[in-house]
Protein backbone atom coordinates (compact mmCIF):
# COMPACT_ATOMS: atom_id res chain seq x y z
CA UNK A 1 0.00 0.00 0.00
CA UNK A 2 0.71 3.43 -0.23
CA UNK A 3 3.50 4.76 2.33
CA UNK A 4 3.40 8.25 3.54
CA UNK A 5 6.47 9.47 6.03
CA UNK A 6 7.12 11.90 8.23
CA UNK A 7 10.20 13.27 9.74
CA UNK A 8 10.88 14.55 12.35
CA UNK A 9 8.49 12.55 14.24
CA UNK A 10 9.10 14.83 17.40
CA UNK A 11 10.73 18.62 17.95
CA UNK A 12 11.13 20.71 20.95
CA UNK A 13 12.47 24.33 19.76
CA UNK A 14 12.14 27.48 21.61
CA UNK A 15 10.36 30.02 20.92
CA UNK A 16 10.56 32.56 17.89
CA UNK A 17 12.86 29.87 15.79
CA UNK A 18 11.38 28.18 12.75
CA UNK A 19 10.85 24.57 12.10
CA UNK A 20 10.54 22.62 8.84
CA UNK A 21 8.28 19.05 8.84
CA UNK A 22 8.69 16.98 6.10
CA UNK A 23 6.46 14.88 4.30
CA UNK A 24 7.02 11.85 2.06
CA UNK A 25 5.02 9.43 -0.35
CA UNK A 26 7.90 6.93 -0.20
CA UNK A 27 5.93 4.56 -3.16
CA UNK A 28 4.42 6.52 -5.29
CA UNK A 29 4.02 10.39 -6.43
CA UNK A 30 1.66 12.74 -4.79
CA UNK A 31 0.62 15.55 -7.04
CA UNK A 32 -2.05 16.92 -3.68
CA UNK A 33 -0.73 16.70 -0.32
CA UNK A 34 -2.69 17.58 2.65
CA UNK A 35 -1.89 19.01 5.98
CA UNK A 36 -3.38 18.65 9.16
CA UNK A 37 -3.30 20.22 12.83
CA UNK A 38 -4.46 17.97 15.56
CA UNK A 39 -5.64 19.31 18.99
CA UNK A 40 -6.03 16.78 21.74
CA UNK A 41 -9.24 15.11 21.61
CA UNK A 42 -10.14 17.31 19.13
CA UNK A 43 -10.92 16.12 15.46
CA UNK A 44 -8.37 16.90 12.37
CA UNK A 45 -8.22 19.80 11.28
CA UNK A 46 -7.38 20.92 7.69
CA UNK A 47 -4.79 23.55 7.26
CA UNK A 48 -3.53 23.57 3.84
CA UNK A 49 -3.95 21.40 0.51
CA UNK A 50 -0.16 21.12 -1.10
CA UNK A 51 0.17 20.73 -4.72
CA UNK A 52 3.47 20.37 -6.71
CA UNK A 53 4.54 22.73 -9.00
CA UNK A 54 2.44 25.31 -7.38
CA UNK A 55 1.38 27.43 -4.44
CA UNK A 56 -0.58 25.77 -1.72
CA UNK A 57 -3.77 26.53 -0.84
CA UNK A 58 -4.29 27.41 2.53
CA UNK A 59 -8.34 27.04 4.56
CA UNK A 60 -9.82 29.76 5.88
CA UNK A 61 -7.79 31.52 9.50
CA UNK A 62 -4.69 29.61 8.61
CA UNK A 63 -1.77 32.11 8.53
CA UNK A 64 0.30 31.48 4.72
CA UNK A 65 3.12 33.53 6.03
CA UNK A 66 3.12 31.57 9.40
CA UNK A 67 3.04 27.98 7.90
CA UNK A 68 4.71 28.03 4.58
CA UNK A 69 4.17 25.32 2.42
CA UNK A 70 6.18 24.10 -0.19
CA UNK A 71 5.68 21.03 -2.48
CA UNK A 72 9.01 20.72 -5.18
CA UNK A 73 8.79 17.83 -5.68
CA UNK A 74 6.19 14.70 -6.91
CA UNK A 75 7.05 13.11 -3.39
CA UNK A 76 7.83 15.61 -0.94
CA UNK A 77 6.22 18.51 0.73
CA UNK A 78 7.30 20.92 3.40
CA UNK A 79 5.50 22.45 6.13
CA UNK A 80 7.82 25.30 7.78
CA UNK A 81 6.61 26.73 11.00
CA UNK A 82 7.99 30.11 10.91
CA UNK A 83 8.89 32.20 14.41
CA UNK A 84 7.15 29.67 16.06
CA UNK A 85 5.04 30.15 19.28
CA UNK A 86 3.95 28.02 22.25
CA UNK A 87 0.39 28.16 20.87
CA UNK A 88 1.75 26.52 17.77
CA UNK A 89 2.66 23.57 19.70
CA UNK A 90 0.38 20.92 18.64
CA UNK A 91 0.32 17.36 16.36
CA UNK A 92 0.83 17.92 12.67
CA UNK A 93 -0.10 15.14 10.47
CA UNK A 94 -0.08 15.30 6.66
CA UNK A 95 -1.33 13.29 3.81
CA UNK A 96 -1.07 12.33 0.13
CA UNK A 97 -3.99 11.15 -1.86
CA UNK A 98 -3.17 8.13 -3.77
CA UNK A 99 -5.65 4.58 -5.44
CA UNK A 100 -8.47 4.31 -7.34
CA UNK A 101 -10.65 5.98 -4.96
CA UNK A 102 -8.39 8.93 -4.11
CA UNK A 103 -8.05 7.70 -0.41
CA UNK A 104 -5.78 9.37 1.58
CA UNK A 105 -2.53 7.94 3.15
CA UNK A 106 -1.53 9.34 6.48
CA UNK A 107 1.91 9.87 7.72
CA UNK A 108 2.93 9.04 11.15
CA UNK A 109 2.40 12.79 12.92
CA UNK A 110 4.82 15.11 14.00
CA UNK A 111 4.94 16.33 17.63
CA UNK A 112 5.71 19.80 17.78
CA UNK A 113 6.73 21.11 21.14
CA UNK A 114 7.42 24.70 21.39
CA UNK A 115 8.88 26.22 24.43
CA UNK B 1 -21.85 23.92 5.10
CA UNK B 2 -21.50 20.04 6.08
CA UNK B 3 -20.88 18.71 9.75
CA UNK B 4 -20.15 15.07 10.59
CA UNK B 5 -20.93 14.11 14.16
CA UNK B 6 -19.77 10.71 15.79
CA UNK B 7 -21.34 8.69 18.46
CA UNK B 8 -20.16 8.20 21.08
CA UNK B 9 -17.19 10.34 21.49
CA UNK B 10 -15.52 7.38 24.00
CA UNK B 11 -16.54 3.72 24.65
CA UNK B 12 -15.61 1.48 27.23
CA UNK B 13 -15.62 -2.28 25.74
CA UNK B 14 -15.17 -5.77 26.96
CA UNK B 15 -12.78 -7.65 25.24
CA UNK B 16 -14.98 -10.08 23.21
CA UNK B 17 -17.84 -7.87 23.01
CA UNK B 18 -19.19 -6.53 20.26
CA UNK B 19 -19.47 -2.60 19.25
CA UNK B 20 -20.75 -0.07 17.12
CA UNK B 21 -19.86 3.38 16.39
CA UNK B 22 -21.81 6.30 14.39
CA UNK B 23 -20.98 8.73 12.12
CA UNK B 24 -23.97 11.24 10.92
CA UNK B 25 -23.95 13.80 8.13
CA UNK B 26 -25.71 17.08 8.18
CA UNK B 27 -26.02 16.56 4.67
CA UNK B 28 -26.14 13.60 1.86
CA UNK B 29 -22.59 12.09 1.83
CA UNK B 30 -20.40 11.66 -1.47
CA UNK B 31 -17.45 9.06 0.16
CA UNK B 32 -17.67 7.76 3.23
CA UNK B 33 -14.18 6.82 4.70
CA UNK B 34 -13.58 5.31 8.17
CA UNK B 35 -10.19 5.45 10.04
CA UNK B 36 -8.00 4.32 12.53
CA UNK B 37 -5.78 6.22 15.12
CA UNK B 38 -3.90 5.21 17.69
CA UNK B 39 -2.23 7.93 20.19
CA UNK B 40 0.22 10.31 18.57
CA UNK B 41 0.39 8.73 15.87
CA UNK B 42 -1.27 8.81 11.95
CA UNK B 43 -3.94 7.40 10.49
CA UNK B 44 -5.11 3.94 9.05
CA UNK B 45 -7.14 3.84 6.13
CA UNK B 46 -9.75 1.27 7.25
CA UNK B 47 -12.69 1.33 4.53
CA UNK B 48 -14.19 3.48 1.89
CA UNK B 49 -18.45 3.61 1.70
CA UNK B 50 -20.39 5.04 -1.56
CA UNK B 51 -23.65 3.73 -3.05
CA UNK B 52 -26.03 3.92 0.02
CA UNK B 53 -26.85 0.37 1.64
CA UNK B 54 -22.94 -0.44 0.79
CA UNK B 55 -21.33 -2.85 3.16
CA UNK B 56 -17.76 -3.37 3.35
CA UNK B 57 -16.22 -6.55 5.85
CA UNK B 58 -12.32 -6.37 7.08
CA UNK B 59 -11.69 -8.87 9.18
CA UNK B 60 -13.49 -8.30 12.23
CA UNK B 61 -14.66 -4.95 11.44
CA UNK B 62 -18.01 -4.04 9.28
CA UNK B 63 -18.81 -0.79 7.94
CA UNK B 64 -22.60 0.08 6.32
CA UNK B 65 -23.72 3.38 5.29
CA UNK B 66 -27.58 3.80 4.54
CA UNK B 67 -29.63 3.71 1.99
CA UNK B 68 -29.72 8.02 2.36
CA UNK B 69 -26.28 8.01 2.45
CA UNK B 70 -26.19 10.36 5.72
CA UNK B 71 -25.17 8.19 8.52
CA UNK B 72 -22.57 5.35 8.52
CA UNK B 73 -22.00 2.58 11.05
CA UNK B 74 -18.83 0.68 11.98
CA UNK B 75 -18.99 -2.84 13.90
CA UNK B 76 -16.23 -4.38 15.52
CA UNK B 77 -17.44 -7.84 16.35
CA UNK B 78 -15.64 -9.74 19.39
CA UNK B 79 -13.35 -6.83 20.15
CA UNK B 80 -9.76 -7.40 21.00
CA UNK B 81 -6.81 -4.93 22.39
CA UNK B 82 -5.80 -4.64 19.10
CA UNK B 83 -8.73 -2.39 18.26
CA UNK B 84 -7.96 0.06 20.59
CA UNK B 85 -7.93 3.26 19.44
CA UNK B 86 -9.71 6.63 18.16
CA UNK B 87 -11.83 5.70 15.36
CA UNK B 88 -12.20 9.25 13.10
CA UNK B 89 -14.64 9.34 9.68
CA UNK B 90 -14.33 11.71 7.14
CA UNK B 91 -16.87 12.93 4.38
CA UNK B 92 -15.80 14.00 1.10
CA UNK B 93 -16.57 17.61 0.34
CA UNK B 94 -18.92 18.92 -2.08
CA UNK B 95 -16.86 21.50 -3.25
CA UNK B 96 -13.29 19.40 -3.65
CA UNK B 97 -12.21 16.27 -5.21
CA UNK B 98 -9.74 15.22 -2.42
CA UNK B 99 -10.51 16.90 0.89
CA UNK B 100 -12.34 15.63 3.26
CA UNK B 101 -14.38 17.29 6.11
CA UNK B 102 -13.87 15.24 9.64
CA UNK B 103 -15.64 13.69 12.61
CA UNK B 104 -14.61 14.44 15.96
CA UNK B 105 -13.57 10.48 16.18
CA UNK B 106 -14.62 8.25 19.38
CA UNK B 107 -12.09 6.88 21.53
CA UNK B 108 -12.04 2.73 21.64
CA UNK B 109 -10.87 0.76 25.16
CA UNK B 110 -10.95 -2.31 25.53
CA UNK B 111 -11.26 -3.66 28.88
CA UNK B 112 -8.98 -6.97 29.08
Amino acid sequence: GAVVSQHPSRVICKSGTSVKIECRSLDFQATTMFWYRQFPKKSLMLMATSNEGSKATYEQGVEKDKFLINHASLTLSTLTVTSAHPEDSSFYICSAIAGPNNEQFFGPGTRLTVL
Amino acid sequence: SQELEQSPQSLIVQEGKNLTINCTSSKTLYGLYWYKQKYGEGLIFLMMLQKGGEEKSHEKITAKLDEKKQQSSLHITASQPSHAGIYLCGAGRMDSNYQLIWGAGTKLIIKP
